[in-house]
């Protein structure tokens, strides 16, 4: 069986801070992407970052990166220099037949 | 970009009524899928849809609900007599590759409530 857990259902940080969000996995496959995504209060579901299960190098996207350690199933989200725009919901995400998402994390980033 | 469109963005509707949420998936995807999420929860599958029939159902996806492709754009979620535990966002999703890995994208969503 495919899970995806959070175990953060909310987090806070000042602005232009550090914030990381946790998430670990199970999943009986070999390669495989991982996923965070975002939900701002509009409520769209957007992608965040992805990564590559067989790829050593965590994934970047600007101020996203990745802390992806393939044996212990972790896969965190750090978001450096937080705005005030990234005040979201983070759902953390594993595809198997469908996308298996994590319960999220609230995270309020504060001025 | 190319995106996923959802009509309408909110609905509100009587308890027992029909209604049809209408989505417009990536015009060269393949695989097409239904999410709900009730207010301030998980988001959960409903249905996933390839090559004109539904690949996987959740159990949450019972006789109450349907998914259709009426033409090459379109995909459909009917809910046939809507309860009050309906109320919900509902997002249509579509991905064009042939695995699961390559990354969905999601529409707007839908706000459906039922009164």
């Amino acid at each position: 069986a495919q899970t995806v857990t959070q175990s953060q259902p909310e987090m806070s940080v000042q602005e232009a801070e550090t914030v990381t969000l946790s998430c670990t996995y199970d999943t009986s496959e070999n390669n495989y992407y991982l996923f965070w995504y975002k939900q701002p209060p509009s409520r769209q579901m957007i992608l965040v970052i992805r990564q590559e299960a067989y790829k050593q190098q965590n994934a970047t996207e600007n101020r996203f990166s990745v802390n992806f350690q393939k044996a212990a199933k972790s896969f965190s989200l750090k978001i450096s220099d937080s705005q005030l725009g990234d005040t979201a919901m983070y759902f953390c995400a594993l595809p198997s037949r469908d996308m298996r998402f994590g319960a999220g994390t609230r995270l309020t980033v504060k001025p | 970009e190319p995106e996923v469109t959802q009509t309408p963005s909110h609905q509100v509707t009587q308890m027992g009524q029909e209604v049809i949420l209408r989505c417009v998936p990536i015009s060269n995807h393949l695989y097409f899928y239904w999410y709900r999420q009730i207010l301030g929860q998980k988001v959960e599958f409903l249905v996933s849809f390839y090559n004109n029939e539904i690949s996987e159902k959740s159990e949450i996806f019972d006789d109450q609900f349907s998914v259709e492709r009426p033409d090459g754009s379109n995909f459909t979620l009917k809910i046939r007599s809507t309860k009050l535990e309906d109320s919900a966002m509902y997002f249509c999703a579509s991905r064009g590759g042939d695995s699961p890995n390559y990354g969905y994208t999601f529409g707007s969503g839908t706000r459906l409530t039922v009164v």
